[in-house]
């Protein structure tokens, strides 16, 4: 069974400073990795993913994320965050062995302060 | 292109009552999914369609729920004699057929009150 992880319920942080959203992952076989956000009352858009290639993914709106298989981790970053990135972030992950089915983490909140 | 489509945003129905929710893909996308999402919670699978075929309904519950996804026409997620405990945010996704993984594209969600 796969399975996600994201140990921080709530992150806070001042505007222009670096953002860091972490999520580590079990699965079986290679891992196909996802990141999320969620704003109130509206469903989830896609900011990344990685399936192949290079471990730096970089995303939608100045995010990035680094996969590590060595940690099993796919950690999403921004350089500076916005106040407009406050939101819910998922990180989701996937397999071959699951089909397309998505696995998600519980998610975290990001808030950041102006 | 539109995104992919759900109606209605929000549904409320009484115990006992049937509750019908709809997802309609992106244009070319084969591919459904519908997760629920519990407050406070992230999202967990339920159920995986293509065209006239569940693929995997692994995450369905056994009794009351029901998906299908017909020829023509959108997905429609089926919920028998709700229970206040079918009180979730129920969102599709869709994604094209491919060899290939893509992404999913998420609706809006249909928010369902069981009072």
């Amino acid at each position: 069974a796969q399975s996600v992880a994201q140990p921080e319920d709530q992150v806070n942080v001042a505007e222009g400073n670096p953002l860091t959203v972490k999520c580590t992952y079990s699965v079986s076989g290679n891992p196909y990795l996802f990141w999320y956000v969620q704003y109130p009352n509206r469903g989830l858009q896609f900011l990344l993913k990685y399936i192949t290639g290079d471990n730096l993914v970089k995303g939608s709106y100045g995010f990035e994320a680094e996969f590590n298989k060595s940690q099993t981790s796919f950690h999403l970053k921004k350089p500076s965050a916005l106040v407009s990135d406050s939101a819910l972030y998922f990180c989701a992950v996937s397999s071959k062995a699951a089909g397309n089915k998505l696995t998600f983490g519980g998610g975290t909140r990001v808030l950041v302060k102006p | 292109n539109a995104g992919v489509m759900q109606n209605p945003r929000h549904l409320v129905r009484r115990r006992g009552q049937e509750a019908r929710l709809r997802c309609s893909p992106m244009k070319g996308h084969s591919h459904v999914y519908w997760y629920r999402q519990l407050p406070e919670e992230g999202l967990k699978f339920m159920v995986y369609l293509q065209k006239e075929n569940i693929i995997d309904e692994s995450g369905m519950p056994k009794e009351r729920f029901s998906a299908e996804f017909p020829k023509e026409g959108p997905s429609i997620l089926r919920i028998q004699q709700v229970v206040r405990g079918d009180s979730a945010a129920y969102f599709c996704a869709s994604s094209p057929p491919s060899i290939s993984y893509n992404e999913q594209f998420f609706g809006p969600g249909t928010r369902l009150t069981v009072l």
